[in-house]
């Protein structure tokens, strides 16, 4: 069984650029989630969805943040502009319905000058 | 408010011996606890879960422990190998969604 995808995996870009990450869950899974982990933290949840509907985006700053999942398969979460402190791995992971193991991607590495 | 601390940022080991890994939480609603693993450049992998109705659960060489008047979980390792070096992540959920709080989690470097 394929595990999640994610692309790229390592991102560089100045401050005030765009950027935007892709990920594709686990086949047959509903839930898709991303999440920020910054050098020496846990990976903190930015949004969880629920086929192509949000579930929860309490802590996603969505003044530069925005993320999709239109067809309920694949995701994007962009960041527009980005700032330093938005250097961080985003992490995908996603999960069956209702259960609680989460089974998460290799990550992309953001790196913000 | 960090709801989910894993107070040690590393532990060092020597193969052969036990592992102990600690988590603190302060949410009393979290009842499903999860220890990820993660190597460099890797996503976290699941390794062992718990709910609260229990308090201990094994799965080979690693067990987990609740504690829940203390609000404390652990994680060991017995016999720990040096493929077991990593870091590890304790998190908790609660039973109304599936949004895992994540600690902040603990090296673990275990020598030959």
């Amino acid at each position: 069984e394929a595990g999640v995808a994610q692309s790229p995996r390592y991102k560089i870009i100045e401050k005030r650029q765009s950027v935007a990450f892709w990920c594709n869950p686990i086949s047959g899974h509903a839930t898709l989630y991303w999440y920020q982990q910054i050098l020496g933290q846990g990976p903190k949840l930015l949004i969880q969805f629920q086929n192509n509907g949000v579930v929860d985006d309490s802590q996603l700053p969505k003044d530069r943040f925005s993320a999709e999942r239109l067809k309920g398969v694949d995701s994007t979460l962009k960041i527009q502009p980005a700032k330093l402190e938005d250097s961080a791995v985003y992490l995908c992971a996603s999960s069956p319905v209702w259960t609680d193991t989460q089974y998460f991607g290799p990550g992309t590495r953001l790196t913000v000058l | 408010d960090q709801q989910v601390k894993q107070n040690s940022p590393s532990l060092s080991v020597q193969e052969g011996r036990i592992s102990i890994l600690n988590c603190d939480y302060t949410n009393s609603m979290f009842d499903y606890f999860l220890w990820y693993k993660k190597y460099p450049a890797e996503g976290p992998t699941f390794l062992i879960s718990i709910s609260s109705i229990k308090d201990k659960n094994e799965d080979g060489r690693f067990t987990v422990f609740l504690n829940k008047s203390a609000k404390h979980l652990s994680l060991h390792i017995v016999p720990s190998q040096p493929g077991d070096s990593a870091v590890y992540f304790c998190a908790a959920n609660n039973n109304a969604g599936n949004m895992l709080t994540f600690g902040g989690g603990t090296r673990l470097m275990v020598k030959p």
